[in-house]
């Protein structure tokens, strides 16, 4: 397609519940990063894929969080056991890898943890 | 840790006003400076990309500064219009561990009244 797609664009769980979040990149982005906003916060950098490399999974809050990206393409953010901190909008990007290029945002997953 | 400010949180401004926001910043250690439009419901959208050098970008109504010695920048609205509504975000571009990524701001959510 011509944009980052996300899905689902809305998810409501229950606590303790596992949700998966998907992203599909731009065609021919090397690069893949998930970002989150909570309400009131900034975007947090959460895990950030580059080709074949290991992920950076620096920013993940917690081991209840985990991200794969299969086959340099598509990439599902996972949740296990839900909390209600973890209620936010979730965005994926991809870009080259160029310092001046930017992101390419997909319009996001609101997550709301009941 | 890096911290990008961003101020004032919110505005709220009547249609065909100008305004001005700021992203400051503590070091001059990035590679570029990233200005983005969220409206509700969308995709985060690139305005700028401000570079070192410190030249002001122009699109339309909408302006940038950068001043990487005093450490801000600032993002210019002439004549606000109602369309113009969304949170604005700056990003900072630097190499952290071997990755290069954003640091974002908290955002400007900005309110045009008709």
């Amino acid at each position: 397609g011509a944009g980052v797609s996300q899905s689902p664009s809305n998810k409501v769980t229950e606590k303790g519940k596992d949700v998966e979040l998907r992203c599909d990149p731009i065609s021919g982005h090397t690069a893949l990063y998930w970002y989150r906003q909570s309400l009131g916060q900034g975007l947090e950098f959460l895990i950030y894929f580059q080709g074949n490399s290991a992920p950076d999974k620096s920013g993940l809050p917690s081991d209840r969080f985990s991200a794969e990206r299969t086959g340099g393409s598509v990439s599902t953010l996972t949740i296990q056991r839900t909390q209600q901190e973890d209620s936010a909008v979730y965005l994926c990007a991809s870009s080259f890898l160029t310092w001046d290029y930017g992101y390419t945002f997909g319009s996001g997953t609101r997550l709301t943890v009941v | 840790i890096l911290n990008v400010e961003q101020s004032p949180q919110s505005l709220h401004v009547q249609e065909g006003d100008s305004t001005n926001f700021t992203c400051s910043f503590p070091s001059s250690n990035f590679y570029a400076l990233h200005w983005y439009r969220w409206e509700t419901a969308k995709s985060p959208e690139a305005l700028f990309v401000m570079t070192l050098n410190g030249d002001e970008k122009k699109k339309g109504r909408i302006s940038a500064t950068l001043n990487t010695k005093e450490g801000y920048s600032y993002l210019y609205i002439k004549g606000s219009q109602p369309e113009d509504s969304a949170t604005y975000l700056c990003a900072l571009g630097r190499t952290t561990s071997g990755t290069y990524k954003y640091i974002f701001g908290t955002g400007t959510r900005l309110k045009v009244l008709a």
